[in-house]
């Protein structure tokens, strides 16, 4: 089965840093560009960021660049994302995808910034 | 940046009805655009790729069209099952973006 499972969510205080991971497996994690997209409570889909296949090529939404870093490791199988500098609008259920139009979701890991 | 606006942002609809959304681009997003379904504390459900590309598993009640800047989601019959929240999503360019959502409710 083809699945995606996200984790490292949890409450941290303004200003502080999270590590999001995401384990994908019954696919060829290497071939595909991943995705993180958040929601936010009671709000719509936003674009997070994105990584092509090797990771060489990465891509960020303006409202996370320079604060947060996406990676992977294909030998891992694991998707990656490296968020500091959390202000109260990162709040959110954060999920990986799989594929340039995202085609296989997680289940989503909720990250909760406040004092 | 391009911006995807879905219409309506409501639509109050019964079993069995003929249900439009339609979602319009900024600029010329080719047929880049994909569609998804979401329900209440899951993750989205893709429905539709490249416009008008049907996902595997996914019930032939739902189709999709368009190319350029104007698209449309099409449920021919709405059954039970399909009362949730849809999204228009464009993959021509960064940064992607999201419709606001269209939430179909029970009439």
């Amino acid at each position: 089965e083809v699945q995606l499972l996200e984790s490292g969510g949890g409450l941290v205080q303004p200003g502080g840093s999270l590590r999001l991971s995401c384990a994908g497996s019954g696919f060829t994690f290497s071939s595909y560009a991943l995705y993180w997209v958040r929601q936010a409570p009671g709000k719509g889909l936003e674009w997070v960021s994105t990584i092509s296949e090797s990771g060489g090529d990465t891509y960020y939404a303006d409202s996370v660049r320079g604060r947060f870093t996406i990676s992977r490791d294909n030998f891992k199988n694991t998707l990656y994302l490296q968020m500091n500098s959390l202000r109260a609008d990162d709040t959110a259920v954060y999920y990986c995808a799989r594929n340039y139009y995202p085609d296989v979701w997680g289940q989503g890991t909720t990250v909760t910034v406040s004092s | 940046d391009i911006q995807m606006t879905q219409s309506p942002s409501t639509l109050s609809a019964s079993v069995g009805d003929r249900v439009t959304i339609t979602c319009r681009a900024s600029q010329s997003i080719s047929n880049w655009l994909a569609w998804y379904q979401q329900k209440p504390g899951k993750a989205p459900k893709l429905l539709i790729y490249r416009a008008s590309s049907l996902e595997s598993g996914v019930p032939s009640r739902f189709s999709g069209s368009g190319f350029g800047t104007e698209f449309t989601l099409t449920i021919s019959s709405l059954q039970p099952d399909d009362f949730a929240t849809y999204y228009c999503h464009q993959y021509s360019t960064y940064p992607r973006t999201f419709g606001q959502g269209t939430k179909v409710e029970i009439k």
